[in-house]
C-alpha cells in the first residue's frame, strides 16, 4: 500500500496570508489527524476527522481548521498567518475500527514558513 | 493518556545493542504501549506495541515488566539510520477502542556511533 502522502512538502508565505495543506491517507483508512511540531513546543495534536466529521481538537486558535472529503482525504487550512505558525505540520492516517489500538502511520509533512 | 517519563537522550555504538527505557507508573490495565521514533526531517513512524507479554517485530523487541510500570524497546544491533527521536505513548483502548490524539512527550534522542 502506499504510505501517507502530504502535499506540498515545502511552503513559504508572508504574515497575514491564509494557506491550504493537503493529506492524503493510507488506502482504506478513514481517520486523519494533524499535528504541528515546532522546537520549542514539539509534536502537538491539532485536530482528528473520522467520516468526514471532526472528532477531535487539540487547543489551537480557531485560525487552524480542516475537513474532510469522502474519499478520506484531508485538507487543512491556516488564516491570517502569523510568524508563530512557522512548523512542520504532519498529518497521520490510521484505522480505528480494524485496528483497537489506532496506529497511526505519519506522512513526511509539511513544512511552512512564515516570513 | 497517562505520562511517560524517557530519558533525554542516549548513546550507542554501530552494531551493538541499545535498550531504550521509559517509565509509566500510571499506567492502566487498558493502556497500550507504543512507540514511535522520528529520523531527522521524517514524519513518525511507527515502531512496535505491546500490553503485557514482550513483543517482537522486524525493528525492534518490547520488554514489559511484569507490572507494567516500566517497559524498554529494544534494538538489537544499531545501525547509524537507527539514530532518532524515540517517543513512548500510552494509548487507552477502553471503551471499546483507542480514540484521539496521540500525545508525545519529549522523547529520547538516540545517537548512533560508527
Amino acid at each position: 500500500k502506499a504510505g501517507v502522502t502530504q502535499t506540498p512538502r515545502y511552503l513559504i508565505k508572508t504574515r497575514g496570508q491564509q494557506v491550504t495543506l493537503s493529506c492524503s491517507p493510507i488506502s482504506g483508512h478513514r481517520s486523519v489527524s494533524w499535528y504541528q511540531q515546532t522546537p520549542g513546543q514539539g509534536l502537538q495534536f491539532l485536530f482528528e476527522y473520522f467520516s468526514e466529521t471532526q472528532r477531535n481538537k487539540g487547543n489551537f486558535p480557531g485560525r487552524f481548521s480542516g475537513r474532510q472529503f469522502s474519499n478520506s482525504r484531508s485538507e487543512m487550512n491556516v488564516s491570517t498567518l502569523e510568524l508563530g505558525d512557522s512548523a512542520l505540520y504532519l498529518c497521520a492516517s490510521s484505522s480505528p475500527l480494524t485496528d483497537i489500538t489506532d496506529t497511526q502511520y505519519f506522512g513526511p509533512g509539511t513544512r511552512l514558513t512564515v516570513l | 493518556d497517562a505520562k511517560t517519563t524517557q530519558p533525554n537522550s542516549m548513546e550507542s555504538n554501530e552494531e551493538e545493542p541499545v535498550h531504550l527505557p521509559c517509565n509509566h507508573s500510571t499506567i492502566s490495565g487498558t493502556d497500550y504501549i507504543h512507540w514511535y521514533r522520528q529520523l531527522p526531517s521524517q514524519g513518525p513512524e511507527y515502531v512496535i506495541h505491546g500490553l503485557t507479554s514482550n513483543v517482537n517485530n522486524r525493528m525492534a523487541s518490547l520488554a514489559i515488566a511484569e507490572d507494567r510500570k516500566s517497559s524498554t524497546l529494544i534494538l538489537h544491533r544499531a545501525t547509524l539510520r537507527d539514530a532518532a527521536v524515540y517517543y513512548c505513548i500510552l494509548r487507552d483502548v477502553g471503551n471499546g477502542g483507542s480514540q484521539g490524539n496521540l500525545i508525545f512527550g519529549k522523547g529520547t534522542k538516540l545517537s548512533v556511533k560508527p
